[in-house]
Parts: structure tokens; sequence; C-alpha cells
């Protein structure tokens, strides 16, 4: 059964300060790590997604690393903003579906 | 999400009581999730579908049924509903189901009573 983990469950941080969202997981042969960002009360959206050939994407102010020797991937928010509050969730895609970490939940304080 | 939609958004019943959860998408992708969301759990895969009349289990199936008699819709069916199964239920697609390019659904809140 694959396990997707991610510590701590929740992160407040001031302003400006860069994020570091942890994941890890049980299943080295995975298809691909992806992270989303949930909002209270909506759906997911997706923000990178990483390939088992691939050790990171970045997109913006964000960047994930996949290492899959060691199980774990991390998203780096850079100079967190207010606006980047909200839940992130790490899932590990398989050939037919996702398993999705509990997520970490964080809170930029102004 | 545009392409997809869920139904309804909202839902208070009683226990014993059937439920269904609707999910529309017009994207005329091949798969569809159904997930559940409780705190401390993430999202857990129900049923999902990879084709009309082809579904499967997810890991956690039991007390749910699902149907697909059209590509555009996916139900999600609760014979007779528990206070386990209050939760936010949310409905994905995908064209390649290779784990990306996942579209999610707005979620249905669905209280059991």
């Amino acid at each position: 059964k694959q396990e997707v983990t991610q510590i701590p469950a929740a992160l407040s941080v001031p302003e400006g300060e860069n994020l570091v969202l942890n994941c890890s997981f049980t299943d080295s042969a995975i298809y691909n790590l992806q992270w989303f960002r949930q909002d209270p009360g909506k759906g997911l959206t997706s923000l990178l997604l990483i390939q088992s050939s691939q050790r990171e994407q970045t997109s913006g102010r964000l960047n994930a690393s996949l290492d899959k020797s060691s199980g774990r991937s991390t998203l780096y928010i850079a100079a967190s903003q207010p606006g980047d509050s909200a839940t992130y969730l790490c899932a590990q895609g398989d050939d037919y579906k996702l398993s999705f970490g509990a997520g970490t939940t964080v809170t930029v304080r102004a | 999400d545009a392409g997809i939609t869920q139904s309804p958004r909202h839902k208070v019943t009683e226990t014993g009581t059937p439920v269904t959860l609707r999910c529309h998408q017009t994207e005329n992708h091949r798969y569809m999730y159904w997930y559940r969301q409780d705190p401390g759990h993430g999202l857990r895969l129900i049923h999902y579908s990879y084709g009309v009349k082809d579904t499967d289990k997810g890991e956690v199936s039991d007390g749910y049924s699902v149907s697909r008699s059209k590509t555009e819709d996916f139900l999600l069916t609760l014979e007779s509903a528990t206070s386990s199964q209050t939760s936010v239920y949310f409905c994905a697609i995908s064209e390649s189901g290779q784990g990306y390019g996942y579209t999610f659904g707005s979620g249905t809140r669905l209280t059991v009573v």
C-alpha cells in the first residue's frame, strides 16, 4: 500500500519568508509526484508535476524537487505572500490513480 | 472548475437513506474518479472509471457503488448512508489516467445525521 506523508500538518510564517514543504512516499517505483493547492471550501489546483525521470520543476516562485532514492519531495515557495495561505497537498501518481498526503496548511502572516 | 461539475454542492441526509452524487464532465476524458476528503487523511480514492461501464474499486470502496452509463456522467451512490460517510466528496477527470492531467471538481459536502 502506497503511503504519502506530509509533515508538518500546519505552518505559519511571516510574509517574505521562504516556505519549505515536505512530502515523503514509500513506493520508489512512482510514475510522478504532484503538488496541489487547495483553498478553503474549494477543489484542488495543480501546481507542479514532476515525472519520475525528472529531479525538479519550477514555476515562478515555486520549485519542487524529487528524490526517488530517499522517497522525498520538497516544495519551495520563495518570498511568501499572504495570498499563498492555503493547504498544499502532494500526491504520488501510479498507472491509474493518485495517492495523496494529508496536506500542510500554510498561513502567511502580513 | 471548467469542464467538470459536481451536484449537489451540499447535502444533509439521514442515516439509512440512499444518496446519489453526480459528476458531469464536458471534456470527453476517459478516466473519472471519486475521492473523499477527511481531516487528517488527505484524499482517498473510492472508485474510478476507465470507460463507459468500466469501473473499479479504490482503497475505501465499502458502502459505495458507482455507475457510468455515459462518458460524461459518473454517479456515486451510498446505498444506506452512515455517519462515517460524512465527508467532502471530490470528483476528478483525467485524459491519460497515468497519474497526471487531473482536473478536480469543487466538491460535495455530505452530512449524514
